[in-house]
């Protein structure tokens, strides 16, 4: 079965930090280009940070930039999202998501999505 | 950054009616769209992926068309499942957008 688990939410003061991890199954992790979607609650979503299969390209939206740091370890299976200087504002679901790159053509879509991991941020 | 703007914002719809979505992007986008369904408490639900292709398992009563600015996803003859959210985003460049979303009720 393919699969996506979240974990490493939680309640966090602002300014802190926080580290999202994401471990995946069931399909070829390294024919996947993985990314960070978030969505605050009873709102829509917002893409945040994706990384490619062997790590060479690493994008962020403009409002993690300098903050968030996304890596991967395909040995592992695993995706991270290291967030540090936590704001109000980046509470949300946190969903790791996978997007099928196999030989190198990669789907115009995300195939694969976790149930996410909340973050609250809050003093 | 490329903006998609979704009309309508809410629809009430009965079983069995056709519907359509619309999504519309401030620049083109060539085909690179996808649709998503989202039900609450659960994660989004790829449907159809560059603008037209439907995603394996999921029914034939959704189809999605456009290219360039303007894109419709049409559910042929609404079943009770399909009451939920629908959400567009564009691959065409980063940062990757999303509709505001076009949440389906019950009529």
């Amino acid at each position: 079965e393919v699969q996506l688990v979240e974990s490493g939410g939680g309640l966090v003061q602002p300014g802190r930090s926080l580290r999202l991890s994401c471990a995946a199954s069931g399909f070829t992790f390294d024919d996947y280009a993985m990314h960070w979607v978030r969505q605050p609650p009873g709102k829509g979503l917002e893409w945040v940070s994706g990384i490619s299969w062997n790590s060479y390209t690493i994008v962020y939206a403009d409002s993690v930039k300098g903050r968030f740091t996304i890596s991967r370890d395909n040995a592992k299976n695993s995706l991270y999202l290291q967030m540090n200087g936590l704001r109000a504002d980046d509470t949300a679901l946190y969903y790791c998501i996978g997007r099928d790159c196999t030989n190198g053509a990669c789907k115009y879509a995300f195939d694969v999505w976790g149930q996410g991991t909340m973050v609250t941020v809050s003093s | 950054d490329i903006q998609l703007t979704q009309s309508p914002s809410f629809l009430s719809a009965s079983v069995g009616d056709r519907v359509t979505i619309t999504c519309r992007a401030s620049q083109g986008i060539s085909s690179y769209l996808a649709w998503y369904q989202q039900k609450p408490g659960k994660a989004p639900k790829l449907l159809i992926y560059a603008a037209s292709t439907l995603q394996s398992g999921v029914p034939s009563r959704f189809s999605g068309s456009g290219s360039g600015t303007e894109f419709t996803l049409t559910i042929s003859s609404l079943q009770p499942e399909d009451f939920a959210t629908y959400c567009c985003q564009q691959l065409n460049s980063y940062p990757y957008t999303f509709g505001q979303g076009t949440k389906l009720e019950i009529k």
